[in-house]
């Protein structure tokens, strides 16, 4: 099972807004919606930014929105700043050889 | 709220097994799939297994020859081994509960292990 595809790096200047990808495949990203995103912090856990390709935990800041076209996931981070600068992963059920494929990761810079 | 906290060596020996344990707190390990995820230095995330709700097992068919996953419902612990360990096992790994959309919604801290002589 391939992993799913991401930008290596996305950067923005604070107050902006960026858009991370994930491309998947019809086995995957395009077969479900059980998409989800995590946002890593350098010595840290990966935490849940969105799941279920849109929904956002308590607790996440409104600024972080997810959508899905076809094979493509999206994770949108508006009104950036300092503290979203993190790796992010992207995540989704596959009918792959294992349930679950994770992104390659999208490191995001605030300017 | 439910914490996850992993225990184990920090170092193993090449060839050796590497145990794991992940203890459970503040809500039943009953009901829900709790997977392993290992994230090498610098790497991405890779998913090595999970003991499933209906008690099901199923692994990362790259592991899947070397990896069990077990489950001590009693202690509200779920366990690791990864056999014939190599240095390209070097890894944080981190212990992750699937909440009901197929997200991990809780993490362990996680616990970097070294294969090393």
């Amino acid at each position: 099972q391939s992993a799913l595809t991401q930008p290596a790096s996305v950067s923005g200047s604070p107050g902006q807004s960026i858009t991370i990808s994930c491309t998947g495949t019809s086995s995957d990203v395009g077969n479900y919606n059980h998409v989800s995103w995590y946002q890593q912090h350098p010595g840290k856990a990966p935490k849940v930014m969105i799941f279920g390709v849109t929904i956002r935990p308590s607790g996440v800041s409104t600024r972080f929105s997810g959508s899905k076209s076809g094979n493509t996931a999206s994770l949108t981070i508006s009104g950036l700043q300092a503290e979203d600068e993190a790796d992010y992963y992207c995540s989704s059920y596959t009918t792959g050889g294992t349930p679950y494929v994770f992104g390659t990761g999208t490191k995001v810079t605030v300017l | 709220q439910v914490q996850l906290q992993e225990s184990g060596p920090g170092l193993v020996k090449p060839s050796e097994t590497l145990s794991l344990s992940c203890s459970v707190s503040g809500g039943s390990i009953s009901g829900y799939s709790w997977s392993w995820i290992r994230q090498p230095p610098g790497k991405g995330l890779d998913w090595i297994g999970y003991f499933s709700y209906n008690g099901d097992t199923d692994y990362n068919p790259s592991l899947k020859s070397r990896v069990t996953i077990s489950v001590a419902a009693s202690e509200n612990k779920f366990s690791l081994r990864l056999s014939s360990v190599t240095a390209a096992d070097t890894a944080t790994y981190y212990c992750a509960r699937e909440g009901r959309f197929g997200e991990f919604d809780y993490w362990g801290q996680g616990t970097p292990v070294t294969v090393s002589s």
